[in-house]
């Protein structure tokens, strides 16, 4: 079967560093997407990774390795802003999105 | 209307009646999507349309229909609501069927609760 796999919850200090790990089992790959979800709210496009390597979008980026199955998402200098829920999805060999089932990120001050 | 818009915003229905949940887009993407989100679970794809006219069904499709008459409306109907359905649905948009580095665009939901 298909399995997207991420911590369910992770806390972090406001002006730190903080990685989200995912992990993926998928019947094909084409491509990775991270996408970032406020409480009560939908889902907005933070990052996508097709190839291996590191991909730098400002205070964010993610990172791809296909032979292992795993993507991180780094998020640095942290504001209160960025408590939310982080989404690991996979798109399949049926170019259809496989979902984790998210990553809630608390900011501490 | 600007992205995805979705309606109504929230809904509490009885079991057994029949409802339509309504979303527009206007961004003339080729792709919609409608998902389901439980807590605890990933987005969990309910039907989808790759272009006006044509729909497919994703890993939920029971219970639910779809219909693409054109570019902009994408409407989920549930013929007859069960308890298990309850659950916040978005509608989501996306060009070229989700190729390449197209993202998906959501709207903002629709929570329906079924009692």
């Amino acid at each position: 079967g298909q399995n997207i796999d991420q911590p369910t919850e992770m806390t972090a200090t406001e002006g730190a560093i903080v990685q989200i790990n995912c992990t993926y089992q998928t019947s094909g790959f084409n491509g990775l997407f991270w996408y970032q979800q406020h409480a009560g709210e939908a889902p907005t496009f933070l990052s996508y990774n097709v190839l291996d390597g590191l991909e730098e979008k400002g205070r964010f980026s993610s990172f791809l390795s296909r032979s292992k199955g795993y993507s991180y998402l780094l998020l640095k200098e942290l504001q209160m802003k960025d408590s939310a829920s982080y989404l690991c999805a996979v798109r399949d060999s049926n170019y259809q999105l496989i979902w984790g089932a998210g990553t809630k990120l608390i900011i501490k001050p | 209307i600007a992205g995805i818009t979705q309606a109504p915003t929230s809904q509490i229905l009885a079991a057994g009646r029949r409802m339509t949940l309504r979303c527009t887009q206007d961004m003339r993407h080729n792709a919609m999507y409608w998902y389901r989100q439980d807590l605890g679970l990933g987005l969990r794809l309910i039907h989808y349309s790759n272009t006006a006219g044509t729909t497919g069904k994703g890993e939920v499709p029971d219970g639910y229909s779809v219909s693409r008459a054109n570019t902009d409306d994408f409407p989920l109907t549930l013929a007859s609501a069960v308890p298990s359905q309850t659950s916040v649905y978005f509608c989501a948009s996306s060009d070229s069927s989700g190729t390449g580095d197209n993202e998906q665009f959501f709207g903002p939901g629709t929570r329906l609760t079924v009692l």
